[in-house]
């Protein structure tokens, strides 16, 4: 059975410090991953895509990590703001048209 | 920029309904999807299409119907209402089906409520 898993539920951080989200599954066969952000009330905004043929994306303060092999991603954010405060998703494509969620990351970044 | 609509932000109705929730997009996108996103449940598939007038069940798809005529519009309906299916409604979409890249395009989400 896949699933997806994202440790831990919540974070906090002071703001300007750099953090590391997790995301863990568990079948290595995957077409790709997708990491969203969620803010309170509102859709899914796409952060990053990462085919399973990559290793890593990065889109300005954020940084993505595949390993397939363990079975695991990482979204790193240098520089935390205020601003990055919202829940993080990561989405696992397991085989053609089917995404699997993980339940989240709650993150605060403290002024 | 892709465009994902839904045709209401908030949604009040009472048990025993038919509710219909809606969603557009303007990117030509093959593949549609209707999930549910409740507290400590994650996001659940309720139900998929990757072509017009074409379906398949998702994870949850009891108590639901979906209906695609067109291939930018994606209905999802509450044939009866109940109050269990309180909750919010994302729609995505995907552009393909055999390439991996296959990324998701979210809607803003319908609260619905079910009194």
């Amino acid at each position: 059975k896949q699933e997806v898993t994202q440790i831990p539920a919540a974070l906090s951080v002071p703001e300007g410090e750099n953090l590391v989200l997790n995301c863990s599954f568990t079948d290595s066969a995957i077409y790709n991953l997708q990491w969203f952000r969620q803010d309170p009330g509102k859709g899914l905004t796409s952060l990053l895509l990462i085919q399973s043929s990559q290793r890593e994306q990065t889109s300005g303060r954020l940084n993505a990590s595949l390993d397939k092999s363990s079975g695991r991603s990482t979204l790193y954010i240098a520089a935390s703001q205020p601003g990055d405060s919202a829940t993080y998703l990561c989405a696992v494509k397991f085989r053609i048209n089917k995404f699997y969620f993980g339940s989240g990351t709650k993150l605060n970044v403290k002024p | 920029d892709v465009k994902v609509t839904q045709s209401s932000r908030y949604l009040v109705k009472r048990t025993g309904e038919k509710v219909f929730l809606e969603c557009v997009q303007d990117m030509d996108h093959e593949n549609m999807f209707w999930y549910r996103q409740d507290p400590g449940l994650g996001l659940r598939l309720i139900y998929f299409s990757y072509d017009v007038k074409m379906k398949e069940k998702g994870d949850i798809p009891e108590g639901y119907s979906v209906s695609r005529e067109k291939k930018e519009r994606f209905s999802l309906i509450l044939e009866s209402a109940s109050t269990n299916q309180t909750s919010m409604y994302l729609c995505a979409s995907t552009r393909g089906q055999i390439l991996s890249y296959n990324e998701q395009f979210f809607g803003p989400g319908t609260r619905l409520t079910v009194l």
